[in-house]
């Protein structure tokens, strides 16, 4: 019973690399989320996706892009890493069901650093 | 828009002690209403929710929380701590039905003492 699983859970970036973070769920949820956690500022959205085939920015989406390749994955790529982009990711999924705001279903996080 | 606002980055209790984590929230419509854990390491898990039923709401592990419309609160508590309830907790809320995104606060780190 995996749940939400993301890829990879450390990575250490140079300024200016660029990689992406790999998310997958098995519940059959149509909505899929990407979050960083910083010290402080609690989860802050960065990009969502409400069903398949449809993404839209969060909160702060400047220096990410997406890509809801299917029902199951929710990708976030960084272009081009600034030492801004230093956080925890978070990978959501969730099944709104009809008159009631689903449970948000979270991976484990993604520890970045760009140097 | 909705948001959300945790007084406090850190309590401290004792073992056996009451828990009270505090959380005030604002939205222009009906909102629904979520406490979730974060233990080290981990991702959030949802600990409980208010979705416009009971005002009183029990969670898991003992806790529970209470909506007051008048006070826009939704207070967390548990009446006698345990050392393994030491975690991070986070409020959250939400516009009401159908698709919405969670807002949260900037969490409360509670530690425990024996």
């Amino acid at each position: 019973n995996a749940g939400v699983t993301q890829t990879p859970k450390f990575q250490v970036l140079k300024t200016g690399q660029s990689m992406t973070l790999q998310c997958a769920q098995d519940m059959n949820h149509n909505s899929m989320y990407w979050y960083r956690q910083d010290p402080g500022m609690g989860l802050r959205l960065i990009y969502y996706s409400a069903s398949e085939g449809t993404t839209d920015k969060g909160e702060v989406p400047n220096g990410y892009n997406v890509s809801r390749l299917n029902k199951r994955e929710f990708s976030l790529r960084l272009e081009s890493a600034a030492p801004s982009q230093t956080s925890v990711y978070f990978c959501a999924s969730t099944i709104p069901a009809s008159g009631e705001s689903g449970e948000l279903f979270f991976g484990e996080g993604s520890r970045l650093t760009v140097l | 828009a909705q948001s959300v606002t945790q007084l406090g980055s850190h309590v401290s209790v004792s073992e056996g002690a009451l828990v009270l984590l505090r959380c005030n929230y604002s939205s222009s419509v009906p909102p629904y209403l979520f406490w979730y854990v974060q233990y080290p390491n981990q991702g959030l898990q949802l600990l409980l929710k208010y979705t416009s039923a009971a005002t009183l709401v029990k969670g898991i592990n003992g806790f529970e929380a209470e909506f007051k419309k008048s006070e826009t609160s939704f207070h967390l508590t548990k009446p006698s701590a345990h050392m393994s309830d030491a975690a991070e907790y986070f409020c959250a809320v939400s516009g009401g039905t159908g698709f919405q995104k969670l807002v949260f606060g900037t969490g409360t780190r509670l530690l425990v003492s024996p």
